[in-house]
């Protein structure tokens, strides 16, 4: 079981390239997140969806872009990278039933932009 | 703005002791509140959750406390042992619209000594 898988784990970036993260899901989950770690910032939330589909922003979206073309995947592009998206990213996915808050977290993808 | 955020940074116990972590919220609007451990270089994990229309709920060696008036959120773990040493976050998640959004506080270091 799987679970959130994050690929990939470990990033370097110049300045103004672009990537995608991608995120994966076998748990049928409808929700799922990117948040961004920073040290003392705690987990801040980039962009989120509902369900395949569809996406919404979050607390800091600028700078990045998502996709969910299908359920189980949910991607994260930096078209322009800057070293301010230097950072820990981790995707998150839970269900819709009401009863019940927990997410599921994937373990990481450490980029660093030069 | 509303936020989730920690009274302590930082709370270093000895190993059988209990610890206490807390948080103040302040969204009204959050129906459940959540407490997710992260270990270094790992995903946040979850813990524990409680809905918004309870003050207690209890796990293993974990107890939640939920207190609405003075919006405040402790998570206390009884007899600490040296594999609870991680980052704490607690989380509230505000349903806006038929959506659940997890929003995250700064989160509290635990550690203990042997």
């Amino acid at each position: 079981n799987a679970g959130v898988t994050q690929t990939p784990k470990f990033r370097v970036l110049k300045t103004g390239q672009s990537m995608t993260l991608l995120c994966a899901q076998d748990m049928n989950h409808e929700y799922m997140y990117w948040y961004r770690q920073d040290p003392g910032m705690g987990l801040r939330l980039i962009h989120y969806s509902v369900g395949e589909g569809t996406t919404a922003k979050g607390e800091v979206p600028d700078g990045y872009n998502v996709s969910r073309l299908k359920k189980q995947n949910f991607l994260l592009g930096l078209e322009s990278a800057a070293p301010s998206q230097t950072s820990v990213y981790f995707c998150a996915s839970s269900s819709t039933r009401p009863v019940g808050a927990e997410a599921f977290f994937g373990q990481g993808t450490r980029l660093t932009v030069v | 703005g509303e936020s989730v955020g920690l009274h302590l940074p930082t709370l270093s116990v000895q190993e059988g002791d209990n610890s206490i972590i807390n948080c103040a919220y302040s969204n009204s609007a959050s129906d459940y509140f959540i407490w997710y451990k992260q270990e270094s270089g790992k995903g946040p994990q979850f813990i524990i959750d409680i809905r918004s229309n309870m003050d207690k709920r209890q796990g293993q060696r974990v107890t939640v406390l939920l207190n609405k008036t003075v919006k405040h959120l402790s998570l206390q773990i009884a007899a600490t042992q040296p594999g609870d040493s991680a980052v704490y976050f607690c989380a509230e998640r505000v349903s806006a619209g038929g959506s659940y959004i997890p929003t995250f506080g700064r989160g509290t270091s635990l550690i203990v000594h042997p």
